[in-house]
């Protein structure tokens, strides 16, 4: 079945960065986009973006555009999230999805957790 | 650009239906047949429930119905179980090729 694993709980300081990843597995990766959302806690959801695994052609939420970047290693079919310049407001679970049409998010990863803290 | 509008919360009993509203606007879910519904059980990762207005991904129960008119959709769920107790979000393609997501409901079953 189509599945995507994060990898676990990050704790950076303010003006540090994080990347996330997400590893795909059940289908052929380079046939969908991936997307990142995020929640922060007790908050709805936020896109962030996506990029498509085949040309790594990206979009970006204008909110994090210019401290965010997302690309993808097709060698191991694996997305990776990387978000730049921290502040206490990043902190959130960060989900990917696989884009499976043109707005609809299918599965989505478990999850990780990013605390910004100083 | 701001969230999409949803109600906080809403309630019903088991077995009475319900429905969610999300109101958007033209640059989004008036212009686009390209709204989501996504439902999401607490510490849980989001379900896709519904695409691309009203279609249903296969394993999602018939109970789970979306609409659009104008510039608000809807998700009503029908014969109300404990089991949908949870947090509901729609989601809309907009005209700068982005995606904007709902504030989210609570859906508390009584």
């Amino acid at each position: 079945q189509v599945q995507l694993v994060q990898s676990g709980a990050e704790v950076k300081r303010p003006g540090a960065s994080v990347k996330v990843s997400c590893k795909a597995s059940g289908y052929t990766f380079i046939t969908s986009d991936i997307t990142w959302v995020r929640q922060a806690p007790g908050h709805g959801l936020e896109w962030m973006g996506w990029i498509s695994a085949n040309n790594g052609n990206t979009n970006f939420a204008q909110k994090v555009q210019g401290r965010v970047t997302m690309t993808t290693d097709t060698r191991t079919n694996t997305a990776y999230m990387e978000l730049r310049s921290l502040i206490s407001d990043d902190t959130a679970v960060y989900y990917c999805a696989r884009r499976s049409g043109v707005t609809w998010f299918d599965p989505w990863g478990q999850g990780t957790l990013v605390t910004v803290s100083s | 650009q701001s969230a999409l509008t949803q109600p906080a919360s809403v309630s019903g009993s088991p077995g009475q239906s319900i429905t969610i509203s999300c109101t958007g606007t033209s640059s989004d879910i008036g212009d686009f047949n390209y709204v989501s519904w996504y439902q999401q059980h607490p510490v849980k990762a989001p379900k896709l429930l519904i695409y691309d207005v009203s279609n249903r991904p296969s394993g999602v129960s018939h109970r789970f119905s979306g609409s659009k008119s104008g510039y608000t959709a809807s998700l009503t769920i029908s014969g109300l179980q404990a089991e949908d107790e949870a947090d509901y979000y729609c989601s809309s393609y907009t005209t700068t090729s982005t995606v904007i997501f709902g504030g989210g409901t609570k859906l508390t079953v009584l």
